[in-house]
């Protein structure tokens, strides 16, 4: 069974700072990865994603994340992050399917981004 | 103009009531889902229907029971409501062979 493993439960960060959220994965066949962002009291918004091609992925809000196939990770960075930024942040998998059958989105734990003036 | 829209955004009940959330999605999407987050954010899947069929069905109590009366629409119907049952539900919808899911605003559930 596939399973989501985010490295971090908080990380925090100075405004106009790099940051970078990790996120391994573990399964047996191909996946699809996503990144969704929970803002304070609201649902989730999905970030980016990666199906196939390119193994570099970018999203909204300035995010971009990479597949690394023999890593398993898929790793959540941005250049230089606002205050805006800070929320809960959720790395998912699902299986790749495209042969058919049913799927299901596995999450990991969350990364608490706080971004500090 | 919503995508998933879930109601109530809200709800506050005693123990041992039973209480009614309801969702619907206007994108076409042929797979719903209700996903729980707890108080320590974990989101955690419960259902999911594909045009009206259960095809998820994870570990959660009899005292929870989907109904899909068509592709568009998914309820969650909680019997007997427990502490424990105090939770954010999301409900979700995706096409079938996955790469993108798209979520409700959630419906905080608490339980008194």
């Amino acid at each position: 069974a596939q399973s989501v493993t985010q490295l971090d439960s908080q990380v925090p960060v100075f405004e106009e700072a790099p940051v970078e959220l990790r996120c391994n994965y573990s399964s047996s066949v191909s996946v699809y990865l996503f990144w969704y962002v929970q803002y304070p009291n609201q649902g989730l918004q999905l970030l980016l994603k990666y199906l196939s091609g390119s193994t570099l992925v970018k999203g909204i809000n300035g995010f971009e994340a990479e597949f690394n196939k023999s890593q398993t990770s898929f790793h959540l960075r941005k250049p230089s992050v606002h205050i805006s930024d800070t929320a809960e942040y959720f790395c998912a998998v699902t299986l790749d399917l495209s042969g058919g059958g049913y799927n299901k989105l596995i999450f990991g734990a969350g990364t608490r981004l706080a971004v500090h003036p | 103009d919503t995508a998933v829209s879930q109601t109530p955004k809200y709800l506050v009940t005693q123990m041992g009531n039973d209480k009614s959330i309801k969702c619907e999605q206007n994108l076409g999407h042929d797979t719903m889902y209700w996903y729980k987050q707890d108080s320590k954010k974990f989101l955690k899947i419960m259902f999911s229907y594909n045009n009206k069929e259960l095809i998820i069905n994870e570990t959660v109590p009899n005292r929870f029971s989907p109904k899909s009366p068509d592709k568009a629409h998914l309820n969650l119907h909680i019997n007997s409501l427990e502490l424990g049952d105090s939770a954010v539900y999301f409900c979700a919808s995706s096409q079938i062979l996955g790469g993108g899911y798209t979520f409700g605003s959630g419906t905080r559930l608490t339980v008194v």
